[in-house]
């Protein structure tokens, strides 16, 4: 069945870089998403991959796919106060109408 | 753009009520929806796949008697949690996709926190 995995917390301080690893199972996942959840709300998109991509960057975020490995990364850089939220990776056959499996989440705490 | 609206934000109903959610697209059309539920510190767990103008196909486990979904129009899914007992307590949020863009992904709701006593 499908899987996807996360460690569960990661503590920074502000201004390092942050990275939060995710590794999936099924080898057929299309789309790669990163989601961030803060508390009592909902999620935010921050940026997906296509799993014929090595490498997206967005700002401060960069993306890593070794598909080969099924492992995934979100590197948050400069990372604020600001950032502190819980981190989703998810994965899903394509985008728009097949559902997503989501991993249970990265908490990143970020301390001045 | 890609807005998905979600009330209430916060419920708090007594045991044996039926409590309804509602999840709009307020600037796209979504012939599917999703509702998840999230228990605390733990992942999203799809509950069922909302389909406009048929019936809802609800995972394994879920009781489809007891989370009543009504998919009636392009924009607004309802999920209605029935005879709800405290154990129903839990995070529930519901997302749809404007499309198969995924610059959008799939779109959240803020969720509803649903507490029963």
């Amino acid at each position: 069945g499908e899987d996807v995995e996360q460690s569960l917390f990661l503590s920074v301080r502000e201004g390092d870089s942050s990275v939060i690893n995710c590794t999936y199972t099924d080898s057929s996942s299309t789309y790669l998403y990163w989601y961030k959840q803060e508390p009592g709300a909902g999620l935010q998109l921050l940026t997906y991959i296509f799993s014929n991509m090595d490498m997206k960057q967005d700002q401060r975020l960069t993306v890593l796919l070794n598909k080969k490995d099924k492992h995934l990364s979100l590197r948050i850089a400069d990372t604020q106060t600001g950032d502190s939220a819980i981190y989703f990776c998810a994965e899903s056959k394509n985008s728009g109408y097949s559902t997503l499996t989501f991993g249970k989440g990265t908490m990143l705490l970020v301390s001045p | 753009g890609a807005v998905v609206s979600q009330h209430p934000s916060r419920v708090i109903c007594k045991s044996g009520t039926s409590v309804k959610i509602e999840c709009r697209s307020l600037d796209f059309q979504a012939t599917t929806m999703f509702w998840y539920r999230q228990f605390p510190k733990q992942s999203l767990m799809l509950m069922a796949t909302s389909n406009e103008g048929s019936k809802a196909t609800y995972e394994q486990g879920v009781e489809k008697d007891k989370f009543l979904i009504n998919h009636a129009s392009l924009t607004l899914s309802t999920l209605t949690v029935t005879s709800a007992h405290p154990e129903d307590s839990s995070f529930y949020i519901c997302s749809a996709s404007p499309g198969t863009d995924p610059n959008y992904g799939y779109t959240f709701g803020s969720g509803t926190r649903l507490t029963v006593v």
